[in-house]
């Protein structure tokens, strides 16, 4: 099946900084979601990006569906950023589920 | 509803005894997920309605694992004779048939005793 890597695994900031995560995915996919999972649990939908580039506030992501990768881009980081962010993929074919990577631990300090 | 409403939050069984783990998806939503988290790890799917058909459910991990969803709204997941490696957080999440992506519950964490 189609595998997901994401990196860095771990990662510390101090607040104001920028970072970028990468997700890798092994074939073609149909959805690309970026998560991010706040120390509650909840699993807050960042990003619906199959392909090309969106922004959100400080948050932007690009995904090269042809390449086969993800970035996730977080510019002046927050304590709020806080939490682990996951990048999941739906593969092509009409499989209907996401497959999630292991998910990058983000930690910013003030 | 406004979200995916997932109960109870938090169930602590007793190793042998049943659960029964409620979703409520976004009104609408013809898709509906289930996912099992791990600590530590990334949300592993387990089974998927499409209404009230369940279309795939290879990721159930044994024959204690059974999910419905008998009206295409509202799905349970039942775990019997629960056993210390089912605990773990139980996701649902319910999408739009226009595709605009997942939208996930707050999650049920279990954990056996």
């Amino acid at each position: 099946g189609i595998q997901v890597e994401q990196s860095p695994p771990d990662l510390i900031l101090q607040e104001g900084a920028n970072s970028t995560l990468r997700c890798n995915f092994s074939d073609s996919v149909n959805n690309l979601q970026w998560f991010h999972q706040n120390p509650w649990g909840q699993l807050i939908n960042l990003f619906y990006i199959p392909s090309g580039t969106k922004q959100n506030g400080r948050l932007s992501a690009t995904t090269v569906a042809t390449e086969r990768y993800s970035l996730l881009y977080i510019s002046s980081s927050q304590t709020t950023d806080s939490g682990v962010y996951f990048c999941a993929v739906e593969p092509s074919g009409g499989y209907n589920k996401l497959i999630f990577g292991a998910g990058t631990r983000l930690a910013v300090h003030p | 509803g406004a979200g995916v409403s997932q109960s109870p939050r938090y169930k602590v069984a007793k190793r042998g005894q049943d659960v029964a783990l409620r979703c409520d998806p976004i009104s609408g939503h013809v898709s509906l997920f289930w996912y099992q988290q791990a600590l530590g790890q990334g949300p592993e799917f387990l089974t998927y309605f499409q209404n009230e058909a369940q279309l795939d459910k290879s990721g159930l991990p044994s024959d204690r694992f059974f999910a419905e969803r008998p009206e295409g709204s509202v799905s349970t997941l039942k775990i019997q004779r629960t056993q210390q490696e089912d605990s773990a957080v139980y996701l649902c999440a319910s999408s739009s048939p226009a595709g605009y992506g997942y939208t996930f519950g707050s999650g049920t964490r279990l954990t056996v005793v």
